[in-house]
């Protein structure tokens, strides 16, 4: 039981470049989602999904896009990547809400940096 | 939406001094409120979450209090300890019984420092 994967660990993108962060979760858990974290700002979520095909924005979206076909896995899409998206994204994941003790699982987060 | 507003943003204390961190709310919706430490350069980690149909709840060295009606929430480190030493984020959101969620809305985070 892995728990929640993240891929990469590092990235450095160029201003304009594309790229997706890669996020699975191998605890059959409905719920996913996406967070920034940079400094003095706390996290802030971009996007989450209650379950496979179900997808909505959360504080920060803009930038970003997110699709759920299976359970399993939540990529994250950088259209075009700005300076203001460096930073740290963690993705999440925890039972269906409602569920007794659901917390929230994070992955080891994705530094990405943006020149 | 929600806004969880978090203090002090630093915390310094003598190691086996207890630890108070506070946080509020604005949404009144809001029924789950955890806490999660992360340590530097790792994930955040839950290390106690409450429900608001408690007013207070224990585990070992560490504790939460809740009041609905100011809509405060705190954690309590009693005996602090060098591991102690990380940033602690607050969280708040409602949880749906059929299903549908919102994300959780965090505090920007204390850190705490424990001086030996």
């Amino acid at each position: 039981n892995a728990g929640v994967t993240q891929t990469p660990k590092f990235q450095v993108l160029k201003t304009g470049q594309s790229m997706t962060l890669q996020c699975a979760q191998d605890m059959n858990h409905e719920y996913m989602s996406w967070y920034r974290q940079d400094p003095g700002m706390g996290l802030r979520l971009i996007h989450y999904s209650v379950g496979a095909g179900i997808t909505d924005q959360g504080e920060v979206p803009n930038g970003y896009n997110v699709s759920r076909s299976t359970t399993e896995d939540f990529p994250l899409r950088l259209l075009s990547a700005a300076p203001s998206q460096t930073s740290v994204y963690f993705c999440a994941s925890r039972r269906k809400p409602g569920a007794r003790n659901s917390p929230l699982h994070f992955g080891n987060g994705t530094r990405l940096t943006v020149t | 939406g929600e806004n969880v507003e978090q203090h002090p943003s630093t915390l310094s204390v003598q190691e086996g001094d207890s630890a108070v961190i506070k946080c509020t709310y604005s949404d009144s919706a809001s029924n789950y409120f955890p806490w999660y430490k992360q340590e530097l350069g790792k994930r955040p980690q839950l290390i106690i979450d409450i429900r608001s149909n408690v007013g207070e709840k224990k585990d070992q060295r560490i504790a939460v209090t809740l009041n609905k009606t100011a809509k405060h929430f705190s954690l309590h480190i009693t005996e602090t300890q060098p591991e102690d030493s990380a940033v602690y984020f607050c969280a708040a959101s409602m949880i749906y019984s059929g299903g549908g969620a919102d994300g959780l809305t965090f505090g920007k985070g204390t850190h705490l420092i424990i001086q030996p």
